[in-house]
């Protein structure tokens, strides 16, 4: 149990249609990332949020996006959604950006 | 360019056997390492983290080591058994950018009774 929880668990959306996914993190874990990882491979780092504010972006385009609230939750949202967004999204949490992260669960995306 | 590579990519095992599981990263210049596994279809669950200024650490029956020099960290699993079949991924942090971790593909490992 990592404290960290992610919904929903499952999802399928249609190509071009948008996606919001949630994350709740541990109290006091002010920073927040999130990962897309691939079938066969390693997670790859989408974008991190620190109090509220994007502070680290990966190789993403725009129409991923992010936020984070007070209350330790946060969104991932993908707009115009290709056939290759569909991958496991992982959730992060941690008191600050460096220090030990955990997981939460994922949310296995399946765009058709 | 900063990446981390795990090899092999899947390893097989009789129940009872130590075993080492590789992870290479390109730049030692790292702010810490985290060894983490992953069943399938599920999220990672944190297995060792080791900090730039640490040698090694232990958690039961695994053991984690770290070579900033030659770029090598190893995670010995004693006395395998099938509950230890996973895939297990190291993750890199560097000093350059320390709130992103860089993933290696992961070894999936099976522990044959």
């Amino acid at each position: 149990e990592t404290g960290v929880t992610q919904s929903p668990t499952h999802l399928i959306k249609t190509r071009g249609q948008q996606v919001t996914l949630r994350c709740s993190s541990q109290s006091g874990h002010n920073t927040v990332s999130w990962y897309q990882q691939a079938l066969g491979q390693g997670p790859q780092f989408i974008f991190q949020y620190y109090r509220e504010e994007e502070n680290g972006r990966g190789n993403f385009p725009p129409r991923f996006s992010g936020l984070q609230f007070p209350n330790y939750s946060s969104e991932l949202n993908v707009n115009a959604l290709e056939l290759d967004d569909s991958a496991l999204y992982l959730c992060a949490s941690s008191p600050t950006g460096a220090q030990e992260a955990f997981f939460g669960q994922g949310t296995r995306l399946t765009v058709v | 360019k900063q990446e981390v590579t795990q090899i092999p990519a899947a390893l097989s095992v009789p129940e009872g056997e130590n075993l080492v599981l590789n992870c290479s990263f390109t730049d030692s210049a790292i702010y810490n390492l985290q060894w983490f596994r992953q069943d399938p279809g599920k999220g990672l669950t944190s297995l060792l983290l080791i900090q730039s200024s640490q040698r090694e650490q232990t958690s039961g029956r695994l053991n984690a080591s770290l070579d900033k020099s030659s770029g090598r960290s190893t995670l010995y699993i004693a006395a395998s058994q099938p509950g230890d079949s996973a895939t297990y991924l190291c993750a890199v942090r560097w000093n350059t950018n320390a709130g992103k971790s860089t993933f290696g593909d992961g070894t999936t490992l099976t522990v044959k009774p």
